[in-house]
């Protein structure tokens, strides 16, 4: 089955505790971005990348580090975690940035930082 | 400032009612406009895509009109059921120095009534 799978889906850390949210997707797509949702605010890319060691920022990237090493693998970062990272996280990812490339999303990793 | 603004935030109706929500962008320069729907704790799924020439687009009970000239897109549910209770996002696509970059509305939240 095509599909995004992110793990964990519930974490709760303390503040300043390095953290990881895996990302992985089976369809080999190029292009693969995180997302965090906050009430009111709808959804906020934080990176993306448009393939294999290809990075870049988003709108809200403070605070966080990605790498995609491999296609199908595009890990989030938490160097030292703040309160204010409490957020729902979705990862996506689509054939390419193109004009009839929907986005697929997993099912998101709820993080609280206490 | 490139900006998407859905309304209502909120709606209710009846099962078997028919509803539309709006979506009004201010994105330039635009590429496609998308309409995703998102149930509670889950990550968003793909309705349509619609590019600059397309007027409308149907899934199913689901139809989107795309307006370009007043910047204005519509999502139209039919024979409303249950399990379109949801959020609606419109999400715009703009491409900027050689990518492409996703805009997101703040969602509709419609509840189905029985």
């Amino acid at each position: 089955e095509a599909q995004v799978t992110q793990n964990p889906r519930y974490l709760i850390t303390v503040t300043g505790k390095k953290l990881t949210v895996t990302c992985s997707q089976n369809m080999n797509h190029e292009y693969m971005s995180w997302y965090r949702q906050d009430p009111g605010l709808g959804l906020r890319q934080i990176y993306y990348s448009m393939n294999v060691e290809v990075t870049d920022k988003g709108d809200v990237p403070e605070g966080y580090k990605v790498s995609r090493k491999e296609k199908r693998n595009f890990p989030l970062i938490l160097e030292s975690p703040s309160p204010n990272q409490t957020s729902l996280y979705f990862c996506a990812s689509s054939l390419g940035v193109g004009a009839v490339s929907p986005l697929h999303f997993g099912n998101g990793t709820r993080l609280t930082v206490t | 400032k490139n900006q998407v603004e859905q309304s209502p935030q909120s709606l209710i109706i009846l099962e078997g009612k028919n509803c539309t929500l709006q979506c009004n962008y201010t994105v330039s320069p635009f590429s496609n406009l998308r309409w995703y729907k998102q149930d509670t704790g889950r990550g968003p799924v793909s309705l349509t895509i619609m590019t600059f020439s397309e007027n409308t687009k149907s899934n199913g009970r689901y139809t989107a009109t795309l307006d370009a000239d007043t910047k204005q897109s519509s999502l139209h549910i039919t024979a409303s059921q249950l399990s379109d209770s949801a959020s609606y996002i419109c999400v715009v696509s703009a491409r900027a120095s050689g990518t492409y970059k996703y805009i997101f509305g703040t969602g509709t939240r419609l509840k189905v009534l029985a």
